[in-house]
């Protein structure tokens, strides 16, 4: 099964760009990278996936690097409202469950 | 369409009690998951179905959880004989079985075991 790795929480100060990293070293040719977020006391929230290539939202930024074991989650302008745990996310079992980690809690200091 | 809903979203009972919480799905998604959270921890997949067949239960599921999507389209999950070890957030998803297979989740029950 692929697994991911996330550092365990960040910082940023609000309107400036946040870089959420993710490896993923063992992913399969075929498998989409995924991130979700989670508020408190909500459920998870879809933000974003891709294969390939970088890929563009209105919520945000997906940079796949080229071999694809890695990937960054772009914010391009952080607001208090982005605080929240983000998941880095692979499918498990040929993409019928996600396994999701502990995540990366990210702090905006206004 | 507004997205995958749940009921209750708040649930408290004595242990021992059974309980049953339900997903309603986004309305042309054929798959549906349902996931436990507890406090600090990421979402631990419990089970899923494809249309109204169960295809994978998790080791977590014990025999005192049952889920049920009889039409295709609603689940239930319902915990017999509650424990205070159950009580989390319990969360249900759905999906299109595409290629990408995102999920859309729902804002969750949460369940307190007194």
């Amino acid at each position: 099964d692929a697994k991911t790795t996330q550092p365990n929480s960040m910082e940023s100060n609000e309107e400036e760009p946040v870089h959420l990293p993710c490896n993923h070293s063992t992913i399969s040719g075929t498998d989409y990278i995924h991130w979700y977020r989670q508020l408190p006391s909500q459920g998870p929230e879809y933000v974003i996936h891709g294969l390939t290539s970088n890929v563009n939202n209105r919520m945000a930024s997906l940079a796949i690097a080229e071999d694809r074991k890695s990937s960054t989650l772009i914010l391009h302008r952080a607001t208090l409202r982005d605080a929240a745990v983000y998941y880095c996310i692979l499918p498990y079992n040929y993409g019928q469950n996600f396994v999701f980690g502990p995540g990366t809690r990210l702090s905006v200091l206004p | 369409d507004t997205g995958v809903s749940q009921d209750p979203r708040h649930k408290i009972t004595k242990r021992g009690q059974n309980v049953t919480f339900r997903c309603d799905p986004i309305s042309e998604h054929n798959r549906l998951y349902w996931y436990r959270q507890t406090l600090g921890q990421g979402p631990e997949f419990l089970t899923y179905f494809q249309n109204e067949a169960q295809l994978e239960k998790s080791r977590l599921l014990s025999d005192r959880f049952s889920a049920e999507r009889p039409k295709g389209s609603f689940s239930t999950l319902e915990i017999q004989r509650t424990e205070q070890g159950d009580s989390a957030m319990y969360l249900c998803a759905s999906s299109l079985a595409d290629s990408t297979d995102t999920q859309y989740f729902g804002p969750g029950t949460r369940l307190t075991v007194l």
